[in-house]
Parts: structure tokens; C-alpha cells; sequence
């Protein structure tokens, strides 16, 4: 079945270090990648997508690269702040079986300074 | 635009009682989701709605749940009765469109107790 795997946590990283939080993918067909953020107190928030493969989505310094031959799709960011503190899951979802996205167990980031 | 809104944030019941949880979708979304995450586990699934029918409702874990959207605009999720398992945040969120590429933005949750 469809399935997202993301690297267990929490991560714990100093203010201006680099991030990558791994995530890999199994499905069939070609579905949609996804990274959701959720701050502390808050709801999930999208932070970046990409709907092919070779796709980069990127927001808010953040990157991800959909990488078909390896399905996977990490996150990096080249220099962390306190306040990229939350819990991030990467996610898929598939067009033809359905509108579901599909999570990963979402990985705690904590960032001090 | 307003974002979508869940209520209550935060509800503790007990045992066998009943709750009613309400989501409010972005206006002009058509599309609206439940999802579950239980105890620090992956967030599920529960079911989907276009409009106000029932799109797919695989993820529902039993009959003690009953989602409606009458008039395709709020929805609601009762839980009835409520489980020790039934404990876990509530998410709903909803698209403009069904597509896999159409992003699905989410509420803020409502985090619900059963002791």
C-alpha cells in the first residue's frame, strides 16, 4: 500500500545549522509530495509541495527536491532559527485512488539559540 | 480570507458520553477532509466530503462515528459513545478542488480527551 516514512526525532539543533529531515515514499503511480508544519499551539500549515518528479518546492528557506529514483523527497534548510521550532510531516497523496493525503509520523524539530 | 475552524479546540469527556465536534471550511471549498492523529502516531485518514455527500469514508474506524455536512457548508464529527481509544487530535481541512495537487489547508484541530 501507500506508505511515507520520515526519520524519527526529535532533531535538536543549534540557531544557524543545517537541517535535512528525511522522508521516504511507496506508492504507485506518480502521487504528490508534501511537507505540513505544525507550530506550537497551532494547526498544520503547508510549507512547500512539488507534483512530479525533479519538482522543487520551497518556501520560507525551506527545499525539497521530488526525487522519483530514490522516492524520497527531504527537507533542508541551510540555516535553522529558534522560531522554525515544530513538528514537520511530509505527506503524499494520490489523484486516481482518492484524495487522501497520506502522513508520515511527523518529526519534532527544536532549534536553540 | 478566513482560514478553517474547528470547534471546540479542546474537549474532556468521559466514557460512553457523547461529543459533536464542528469544522468550518474556507468558504467556496467544496472539498472538506477529517483526519485523527491518536497518540503521537501518523494522522489518519477518516473520511471526505464533496459538497455535501459522502466522497469516501474509508478511514472511519467504526460505527460510533458519524460525520455529516448538511448543506455542504460546516460539517460535524459525533463520536458516540466515546472510547478510551478515541482520544487523539481531530484535524479537518478542505480545497477548492479534488485534485492531488490542490493543497488541503487545515484547521487548528480539536484535541478531545475520553478518561
Amino acid at each position: 500500500g501507500n506508505s511515507v516514512t520520515q526519520m524519527e526525532g526529535p532533531v535538536t539543533l543549534s540557531e544557524e545549522a543545517f537541517l535535512t529531515i528525511n522522508c521516504t515514499y511507496t506508492a504507485t503511480g506518480y502521487p504528490s509530495l508534501f511537507w505540513y508544519v505544525q507550530y506550537p499551539g497551532e494547526g498544520l500549515q503547508l510549507l512547500l509541495k512539488a507534483t512530479k518528479a525533479d519538482d522543487k518546492g520551497s518556501n520560507k528557506g525551506f527545499e525539497a527536491t521530488y526525487r522519483k529514483e530514490t522516492t524520497s523527497f527531504h527537507l533542508e534548510k541551510g540555516s535553522v532559527q529558534v522560531s522554525d521550532s515544530a513538528v514537520y510531516f511530509c505527506a503524499l497523496r494520490k489523484g486516481q485512488a482518492g484524495t487522501a493525503l497520506i502522513f508520515g509520523k511527523g518529526t519534532t524539530l527544536s532549534v536553540s539559540s | 480570507e478566513a482560514g478553517v475552524t474547528q470547534f471546540p479546540s479542546h474537549s474532556v469527556i468521559e466514557k460512553g458520553q457523547t461529543v459533536t465536534l464542528r469544522c468550518d471550511p474556507i468558504s467556496g471549498h467544496d472539498n472538506l477532509y477529517w483526519y485523527r492523529r491518536v497518540m503521537g502516531k501518523e494522522i489518519k485518514f477518516l473520511l471526505h466530503f464533496v459538497k455535501e455527500s459522502k466522497q469516501d469514508e474509508s478511514g472511519m474506524p467504526n460505527n460510533r462515528f458519524l460525520a455529516e455536512r448538511t448543506g455542504g457548508t460546516y460539517s460535524t464529527l459525533k463520536v458516540q459513545p466515546a472510547e478510551l481509544e478515541d482520544s487523539g487530535v481531530y484535524f479537518c481541512a478542505s480545497s477548492q478542488g479534488g485534485g492531488s495537487n490542490q493543497p488541503q489547508h487545515f484547521g487548528d484541530g480539536t484535541r478531545l480527551s475520553i478518561l
